[in-house]
């Protein structure tokens, strides 16, 4: 079965870090793109990062470029989502994605998220 | 940065057909990929570039794209359609639009 399971997340104080990470089984982890995607609460879904097959590539949305990196170990077939200098507007549910081969940009599996939640 | 424009909420009568519109410039020249998300739920994709469908989502379950709007149109809406639906295209970056709360009435 295809799964994306996300782990990590919490609540943490304002400027501080959370590494999130997501586990994939039942495909080929390195042959496709993944992305974070968020989700405020009662709000709509933001893209955040994305990461091409091999690691050697990878994209952010200004609002947490400079604050967020995004990395994979395709051995573990594992992504992550290192999350420093987190403010209170990061807090929402945090959704990894597989990119769909030849979907142009499609996000054909989701994990089933996990919370971040930023406050003192 | 492009923005996806779709209406906050659509109502349908049971076993009729639902119109979820996407409103975005020049749209058509993109592709365009749906999502449906029940509440407490991870998104499912049920229309990716425009208008095909993943296995497993009902073939009442349709897309069109051209001009300024893409089109998801759910045919014989059943009560387990009511969700929030998102468009989303790539643009330089990934765009959802705001999303579309589909209520079946």
């Amino acid at each position: 079965e295809v799964q994306l399971v996300e782990s990590g997340g919490g609540l943490v104080q304002p400027g501080g870090s959370l590494r999130l990470s997501c586990a994939a089984s039942g495909f080929t982890f390195s042959s496709y793109w993944m992305h974070w995607v968020r989700q405020a609460p009662g709000k709509g879904l933001v893209w955040v990062s994305r990461i091409n097959s091999d690691g050697s590539s990878t994209s952010y949305a200004d609002s947490v470029k400079g604050r967020f990196t995004i990395s994979r170990d395709n051995a573990k077939n594992t992504l992550y989502l290192q999350m420093n200098s987190l403010r209170a507007e990061d807090t929402a549910v945090y959704y990894c994605a597989r990119e769909g081969v030849l979907m142009l940009g499609g996000m054909d599996v989701w994990g089933q998220g996990t919370t971040v939640t930023v406050s003192s | 940065s492009y923005e996806l424009t779709q209406p906050l909420s659509v109502s349908v009568a049971l076993g009729q057909t639902a119109r979820i519109t996407c409103g975005g410039n020049n749209i058509g020249s993109k592709n365009v990929h749906w999502y449906q998300q029940k509440p407490g739920q991870a998104p499912v994709l049920v229309i990716y570039r425009d208008s095909n469908r993943p296995s497993g989502i009902p073939e009442r379950f349709s897309g069109s794209n051209s001009g300024n709007t893409a089109t998801l149109t759910i045919s014989r809406a059943q009560a387990g359609d009511e969700a929030d639906y998102y468009c989303q295209v790539w643009d330089s970056s990934w765009v959802f639009g705001g999303g579309t709360k589909l209520t079946v009435l």
